[in-house]
């Protein structure tokens, strides 16, 4: 059965901390990695991974895939009380296949 | 573009009765999606229709029906609403390998 685990599954920083988000993931016919940013409404999209060592970024945030070890790090440098929020990850096992996501990282930024 | 629209924002039911979940996109997405998301357990996959006509099982579908109407429009049947299906309903669309795209969310209560 396919699976996703995110890790921590919550965390406190102040602003200006650098933050590090997992997520490591058990699937067949792996085609895609995305991670989402969701706060209080519907989950907007971050980045899309498929090749391993590549990093993605925007702005303040970026994320690399490793797929021999299965997992992925989402980093959010120079925190700002706008960062928080719950990081999702999810995990296209086909091409045009459902998503299989993980739980979440509920992300809380304080002033 | 509107996106994806779903249809209500919130929704009351009592034990029993019925509802149904509209949703639609203008994107011209071959693929639809009907997710619930509960605290702590991320988003899980109800129903999805890959294309116009077909629709299949995702990983919580007991209690709900779907019809893939158009193109456009993917609805979600609660035939016999129970509290365990008060939730947040959340549509999303894709097309091939690219990112979903998720509607505004309906926010359902069952007394």
């Amino acid at each position: 059965e396919d699976k996703v685990v995110q890790s921590p599954l919550s965390l406190v920083v102040h602003e200006g901390d650098t933050v590090t988000l997992n997520c490591s993931y058990e699937v067949t016919n792996f085609r895609s990695l995305l991670w989402y940013k969701q706060e209080k409404k519907a989950p907007t999209f971050l980045f899309m991974l498929t090749s391993s060592g590549i990093e993605k970024k925007s702005g303040r945030l970026s994320s690399i895939l490793d797929k021999k070890e299965l997992f992925s790090i989402l980093n959010i440098t120079a925190t700002q009380t706008g960062d928080s929020a719950i990081y999702l990850c999810a995990v296209s096992p086909l091409v045009w296949g459902k998503l299989q996501f993980g739980a979440g990282t509920q992300v809380v930024v304080t002033p | 573009n509107a996106g994806v629209t779903q249809t209500p924002k919130f929704q009351v039911l009592k034990t029993g009765q019925s509802m149904t979940l509209q949703c639609a996109q203008d994107m011209n997405h071959n693929s639809m999606y009907w997710y619930r998301q509960d605290p702590g357990m991320g988003l899980r996959l109800i129903y999805y229709s890959a294309s116009e006509g077909t629709t299949d099982k995702g990983e919580v579908p007991n209690g709900y029906n779907v019809s893939r109407l158009n193109k456009r429009e993917f609805s979600l049947r609660l035939e016999s609403a129970a509290p365990s299906q008060t939730s947040v309903y959340f549509c999303a669309s894709r097309v091939a390998d690219y990112e979903q795209y998720f509607g505004p969310g309906t926010r359902l209560t069952v007394t």
